[in-house]
């Protein structure tokens, strides 16, 4: 069975950086797109980054453009999510989530990684 | 930006046929995806190119997409359908948008 599962969440004082990981077993990770979607607390899914295949393309939600940076490993299976400058509107948990081709949704997600920003 | 707009909430009794819009512009255009949230839980895919449902997912789930609105339609909803539903679109300049969500009470 297809996993994904998220670690390195936590509490992170303002200004703070933490590294999200996304583990995937038991999918041909290398051959789809990768994203991360945060949902803050009672609130609803947005989106976050995402990356191609190959690493080479790279998409960002404007909040985060130059504070975050999504980056993949095939050979380990791996997505990342390296988060700076945290601010109090990044607290969330954070999912990772397989894309599907176009238009075919996304099938497969983590768990959550909760993710808090606090003094 | 590109902006998708869900109610807020939608409430049916169990038996009855609920009704969940999405709108956008021109939203018939591009493909809407259709996801449930129980909570506590991760998103499910319910819905994937309008109108396809996954295997799985009961036959009671449907979808359309026309104009500026995509539908998720839950026939003979039952008490299990009590979630959140969110869709989702891609938009070229904005890249993935989700709609706000709409949660689903069962009464």
């Amino acid at each position: 069975e297809v996993q994904l599962v998220e670690s390195g969440g936590g509490l992170v004082q303002p200004g703070g950086s933490l590294r999200l990981s996304c583990e995937a077993s038991a999918v041909t990770f290398s051959s789809y797109w990768m994203s991360w979607v945060r949902q803050a607390p009672g609130k609803g899914l947005e989106w976050v980054a995402n990356i191609k295949e190959d690493g080479r393309e790279k998409n960002y939600v404007d909040s985060v453009k130059g504070r975050f940076t999504i980056s993949r490993d095939n050979a380990k299976n791996s997505l990342y999510l390296q988060m700076n400058s945290l601010r109090a509107e990044d607290t969330a948990v954070y999912y990772c989530a397989r894309e599907g081709n176009t238009g075919d949704g996304w099938d497969y997600w983590g768990q959550g990684t909760l993710v808090t920003v606090s003094s | 930006s590109y902006e998708l707009t869900q109610p807020p909430s939608v409430s049916v009794s169990p038996g009855q046929t609920a009704i969940i819009t999405c709108s956008g512009d021109k939203l018939g255009e591009r493909y809407t995806c259709w996801y449930q949230q129980k909570p506590g839980q991760s998103p499910v895919l319910v819905i994937y190119q309008d109108t396809k449902r996954p295997s799985g997912i009961p036959e009671r789930f449907s979808g359309s997409n026309s104009g500026n609105t995509a539908t998720l339609t839950i026939s003979g909803t039952q008490a299990m359908d009590d979630a959140d539903y969110f869709c989702q679109a891609w938009d070229s300049s904005t890249a993935w948008v989700f709609g706000g969500g709409t949660k689903l009470t069962v009464l």
